[in-house]
């Protein structure tokens, strides 16, 4: 079945340091794949995403890029600011089917001090 | 704003009552989704429902129904609560056929004592 794994947290940076957030994928075929913000109290948000091989989605700073030779799309931003503070969410969904059923990774807390 | 509300949005039960969660859209779209967020699991998905009457199970749809009788309402009901229930729960709609990107619900924070 299709599966989603990403890096351990929480991940601690201070303001303006550069972010990555790891994400890798099992699936079979071409899958969309997401990432999604949740800030706290709130429902998720979509953050951006790449819908076919070497697809780079980008919003708000964030940017990841579709790798199917190593089957990843890390999150990365160049200079966090505390408002980044929240859970990210790495997903995928089946190409193929029109129902969409989405599958996430676990979540990473991002914390971000000034 | 994805046009979605949950009800309630915090609710405290006790094990073995039945208990409804309803997911309400005002934009008329086919597809609907209950998840739930529990820590180290991200979102799971319990049920979707593409059309009224049209639903089907997710990976984890044990010990939860679902009922979509209009195209704006999706109802989550847990027949008889268990503390493993407790959790967040979240709805999430699909807007456009082709592009599987869900927009979510603020969810609703559910404790079973």
């Amino acid at each position: 079945g299709n599966s989603v794994t990403q890096m351990e947290g929480p991940v601690t940076l201070s303001e303006e340091a550069f972010l990555t957030i790891n994400c890798t994928y099992t699936a079979t075929g071409y899958p969309s794949l997401f990432w999604y913000v949740q800030y706290p109290g709130e429902g998720l948000q979509l953050l951006l995403k790449a819908t076919k091989a070497d697809d780079k989605g980008s919003n708000k700073g964030f940017e990841a890029t579709y790798r199917k030779e190593t089957t990843s799309f890390h999150l990365e931003k160049g200079s966090v600011q505390v408002s980044d503070s929240a859970v990210y969410f790495c997903a995928l969904s089946e190409s193929g089917t029109s129902y969409g059923k989405l599958t996430f990774g676990q979540g990473t807390i991002l914390t971000v001090h000034p | 704003d994805a046009g979605i509300t949950q009800s309630p949005r915090h609710k405290v039960t006790e094990t073995g009552t039945p208990v409804t969660l309803r997911c309400h859209q005002t934009e008329n779209h086919r597809y609907m989704y209950w998840y739930r967020q529990d820590p180290g699991h991200g979102l799971r998905l319990i049920h979707y429902s593409y059309g009224v009457k049209d639903t089907d199970k997710g990976e984890v749809s044990d010990g939860y129904s679902v009922s979509r009788s209009k195209t704006e309402d999706f109802l989550l009901t847990l027949e008889s609560a268990t503390s493993s229930q407790t959790s967040v729960y979240f709805c999430a709609i699909k807007k456009r056929e082709r592009v599987n990107e869900q927009f979510f619900g603020p969810g609703t924070r559910l404790t079973v004592l």
